[in-house]
């Protein structure tokens, strides 16, 4: 099946950083990459509809500054979360769309400290 | 907006015993559906996925119902094995309008041995 590689899967950064995770789909181009956000014991919630060339959708409550979603490529998409706080740490995964499939990232746990 | 997750019920099942899995979905205007099962850590993977003109489908070990009536979708797993235990999540889309993966709140399977 196809490969969703996402990068990196742990990241710890202090508190006011910025952080990048990256979302590559290895063997198909995905016109679409979706964002999302799980916290502990929870269900995975939608940040972002990301299409490559144009901005992305935010869900509400979504902060657009906060979480910049860049989809430069049709394999690659980028999650920076900016001026990283506690809060922020999560579980974030991404899922790039084949046609009707979709295929997930194994994600990346954000620590801030 | 979506929906926020609680903490995940909790369905333990003896080994070699079958499993039922539930969820209710959102959207009436969601026309496919898919399971996923989520081990500890890592991202979403596919199980078993049914169209809206479908009310079941069957996989090796695991048959998916659609009730699109109540809006509810269940999973059975037959013969559950200790790699069954996981968290299952269910999801929707609405095919033709967005496509986005919308998750329930998700179940965690436990196999006793």
């Amino acid at each position: 099946g196809a490969v969703v590689s996402q990068h990196p899967s742990r990241v710890i950064c202090k508190s006011g950083t910025s952080v990048k995770i990256e979302c590559r789909s290895l063997d198909f181009q995905a016109t679409t990459m979706f964002w999302y956000r799980q916290f502990p014991k929870q269900s995975l919630m939608l940040m972002a509809t990301s299409n490559e060339g144009s901005k992305a959708t935010y869900e509400q409550g979504v902060e657009k500054d906060k979480f910049l979603i860049n989809h430069a490529s049709l394999t690659l998409s980028t999650l920076t979360v900016t001026s990283a706080h506690p809060e922020d740490s999560s579980f974030y995964i991404c899922s790039a769309s084949a046609g009707t499939e979709a295929f997930f990232g194994q994600g990346t746990r954000l620590t801030v400290v | 907006g979506e929906s926020v997750g609680l903490h995940l019920p909790t369905l333990s099942v003896q080994e070699g015993d079958n499993s039922i899995i539930n969820c209710a979905y959102s959207n009436s205007a969601s026309d496919y559906f898919i399971w996923y099962k989520q081990e500890s850590g890592k991202g979403p993977q596919f199980i078993i996925d049914i169209r809206s003109n479908m009310d079941k489908r069957q996989g090796q070990r695991v048959t998916v119902l659609l009730n699109k009536t109540v809006k509810h979708l269940s999973l059975q797993i037959a013969a559950t094995q200790p790699g069954d235990s996981a968290v299952y999540f269910c999801a929707e889309i609405a095919m033709n309008r967005d496509d986005k993966i919308i998750f329930g709140k998700g179940t965690r399977l436990h196999i006793l041995p």
